[in-house]
């Protein structure tokens, strides 16, 4: 298996333009988290998906981050506008199931520099 | 809200040394823990993972870990580190039976040859 496939890799863009960044989870996983690393807060979760629906996006910070996942095998976080302190690895991750004890796997993460 | 404490930020040691790092928890009910690593310039992996039974919990590459409920504490360890075994090492727990991995700060391990 090819595992959690992110892109893109490495993104670098302006204050104020838009930003979307893509996740594949592994086939036959059911849930989807996004979760975003920075030196200040570490890594936080921002949403999770189970069967394509949202389930908790209690830990988007704020209405300029959007997160869909259209089908089982595709989702998108998007940030608009983007602002210098959005720069951060955020990372994909999926399971099989909810359960607690579902191992997730990481993607290999998209950096990105807002300047 | 639950938390997870690393105290060590950063690690350095000499090959062979052995290694333990701390991880503390607050949450006074039922936990998953987890261990995790990162490799310079990868993804994170999973290490171990404690759910319930045998609170000794072995991983993977000689690592291991104790969970000790009454000092709701969940340490790695590994007897004899290798200079692979340079990275960032997370701690992280679902509380309650649900799904949310809350994850520590990070311990940055180097190990010299």
């Amino acid at each position: 298996d090819a595992g959690v496939i992110q892109s893109p890799r490495h993104e670098v863009t302006e204050m104020g333009q838009e930003v979307t960044l893509r996740c594949k989870p592994i086939s036959g996983h059911n849930s989807l988290f996004w979760y975003r690393q920075t030196m200040m807060r570490g890594l936080e979760l921002l949403i999770y998906f189970n069967n394509n629906v949202p389930i908790d996006d209690s830990g988007m910070p704020e209405d300029r981050f959007s997160a869909k996942m259209p089908n089982a095998s595709f989702s998108t976080l998007k940030i608009q506008p983007s602002e210098p302190r959005d720069s951060a690895v955020y990372f994909c991750a999926s399971s099989l199931g909810l359960a607690g004890g579902n191992e997730q796997y990481f993607g290999p993460g998209t950096r990105l520099t807002v300047t | 809200a639950q938390s997870v404490s690393q105290h060590n930020h950063h690690v350095i040691l000499s090959e062979a040394a052995s290694l333990e790092l701390g991880c503390n928890y607050s949450y006074g009910g039922t936990v998953n823990l987890f261990w995790y690593v990162q490799y310079p310039g990868q993804h994170l992996q999973l290490l171990l993972k404690y759910f319930s039974g045998d609170p000794l919990v072995k991983g993977i590459k000689g690592f291991e870990a104790e969970f000790i409920k009454s000092k709701f504490s969940f340490n790695l360890r590994k007897p004899s580190v290798q200079w692979s075994d340079t990275a960032e090492y997370f701690c992280a727990v679902i509380t309650g039976g649900g799904n949310k991995l809350t994850f520590g700060t990070g311990t940055q391990l180097k190990v010299e040859l």
